[in-house]
């Protein structure tokens, strides 16, 4: 079964507009961890947000949001106010504790283009 | 900041071809990863080490090995390339393997096999 989930393959948002990404994860693990990377045309990864699954608030970072719902196994982006520069990939991961700790899994990712 | 690099931005060879990838990190991390990336496929992981010499299989390890004798560095070798081996490969690190630490990651290496 997939462990990350991401259903939107692109989406198009309107410059200056706000935009969610979804992810869904799978885990039995109390302990992990979920990660929003940006994967402009250049190919660098930049780490965006991270939520612990004990965090009891939402992250934020700047423009960034993220919308954990635990009990749906949800973990949603929001661009709030997009810039053409948010055009990119964006991928959502999880890294789980316990014996499976070190990796990072990935979801398909969502590819992001912002109409001006 | 930490730094990843990888030797090369792309990379031709040809079917049986032996590749060898390079990966350095310059911020002492225990941990570092190698990862193919596919359209549509995401990032998957090939194989990843928590210690110089140590190593573990990731999702998909056929066909492919690593080295690690240096800390800082982590090698990616294909014994024989093979086409569907063509692909985007990314390095990453970390500091340790803490289910809450980011990976710091390369620029990727693209890869196509003739």
């Amino acid at each position: 079964a997939q462990k990350i989930t991401q259903t939107q393959p692109g989406m198009f948002v309107q410059e200056k507009e706000a935009v969610t990404l979804d992810c869904t994860y799978d885990t039995s693990d109390p302990s992990y961890g979920l990660f929003w990377y940006k994967q402009p045309s250049s190919g660098e990864m930049i780490f965006l947000i991270y939520q612990g699954s004990y965090d009891q608030q939402n992250a934020t970072e700047g423009r960034y949001s993220l919308n954990f719902q635990k009990a749906r196994k949800s973990a949603n982006l929001v661009i709030s106010a997009s810039q053409l520069g948010d055009s990119a990939m964006y991928f959502c991961a999880m890294r789980e504790g316990g014996a499976a700790g070190n990796k990072l899994t990935f979801g398909g990712g969502t590819r992001v283009l912002v109409k001006p | 900041d930490v730094k990843v690099t990888q030797s090369s931005r792309y990379l031709v060879k040809r079917t049986g071809e032996k590749v060898f990838l390079e990966c350095v990190q310059d911020m002492d991390h225990e941990n570092m990863f190698w990862y193919r990336q596919d359209p549509g496929l995401g990032l998957r992981l090939i194989y990843f080490s928590y210690d110089v010499k140590m190593k573990e299989k990731g999702d998909i390890p056929e066909g492919y090995s690593v080295s690690r004798e240096k800390k800082e560095r982590f090698s990616l070798i294909l014994e024989s390339a093979s086409t569907n081996q063509t692909s985007m490969y990314l390095c990453a690190s970390s500091l340790t393997g803490r289910f809450d630490e980011k990976l710091f990651f390369g620029s990727g290496t693209q890869l196509s096999v003739l």
